[in-house]
């Protein structure tokens, strides 16, 4: 059973298109984050929610729309994708957040390629 | 503004050498402390953590980390790496505040046989 699932693993497309990333964990957490990781491999936080809420909205661009519907899902829409945008998503959980356990479950990745 | 700091960014070692890997963190408060690992084709997972107590740390894989407030540093420690340790390395600090994780731009890690 996978904790942390995140659907696609690959994905390729051209710019202005409009992509979503799924996640889903199993874990019973009540937090979850997008991080993306850049092609030198940095993983800058992005979003965060907890119980559905969002609670951390880090400088990015609106095209970036994070949406909640319960807390075992957490799903990354992009719209109008640029060249920068390429680069690995990472979905994460936690229970209580960094503050509390500090201890985050990754999924796998869902590395965007835009042409 | 929290930040962390990897001054390595690639490490080379043979078998059976010790290993150290820097890591400082810019915030003046309480700090929760972790190191995270990456294998190869694998998702990011915990190797160790500090929130409080004895400053050094235990983490899994014979791994260890120490906090030194006054240096601001959790540098990670391993006294004889073996080939299934090549990953990537990443310290990420929480400044207790919120749930903010932040990463450091990791360092890749590199066993010969």
């Amino acid at each position: 059973d996978t904790a942390v699932s995140q659907t696609p693993k690959y994905l390729v497309t051209q710019m202005g298109n409009d992509k979503s990333i799924k996640c889903e964990q199993n874990l019973g957490h009540d937090t979850m984050y997008w991080y993306k990781q850049d092609s030198k491999k940095f993983l800058k936080i992005m979003f965060s929610y907890n119980n559905k809420e969002l609670i951390i909205n880090e400088t990015v661009p609106n095209r970036f729309s994070p949406k909640s519907p319960d807390k075992a899902h957490l799903n990354l829409h992009i719209n109008s994708l640029e060249l920068g945008d390429s680069a690995v998503y990472f979905c994460a959980s936690s229970q209580g957040g960094g503050a509390v356990t500090g201890e985050l479950f990754f999924g796998e990745g869902s590395r965007l390629t835009v042409l | 503004a929290q930040s962390v700091s990897q001054h390595n960014h690639h490490v080379i070692l043979s078998e059976a050498a010790s290993l150290e890997l820097g890591c400082n963190y810019s915030y003046g408060g309480t700090v929760n402390l972790f190191w995270y690992v990456q294998y190869p084709g694998q998702h990011l997972q915990l190797l160790l953590k500090y929130f409080s107590g004895d400053p050094l740390v235990k983490g899994i894989k014979g791994f260890e980390a120490e906090f030194i407030k006054s240096k601001f540093s959790f540098n990670l420690r391993k006294p004889s790496v073996q080939w299934s340790d090549t990953a990537e390395y990443f310290c990420a600090v929480n400044a207790g505040r919120d749930d903010k994780i932040i990463f450091g731009k990791g360092t890749r890690l590199h066993i010969l046989p």
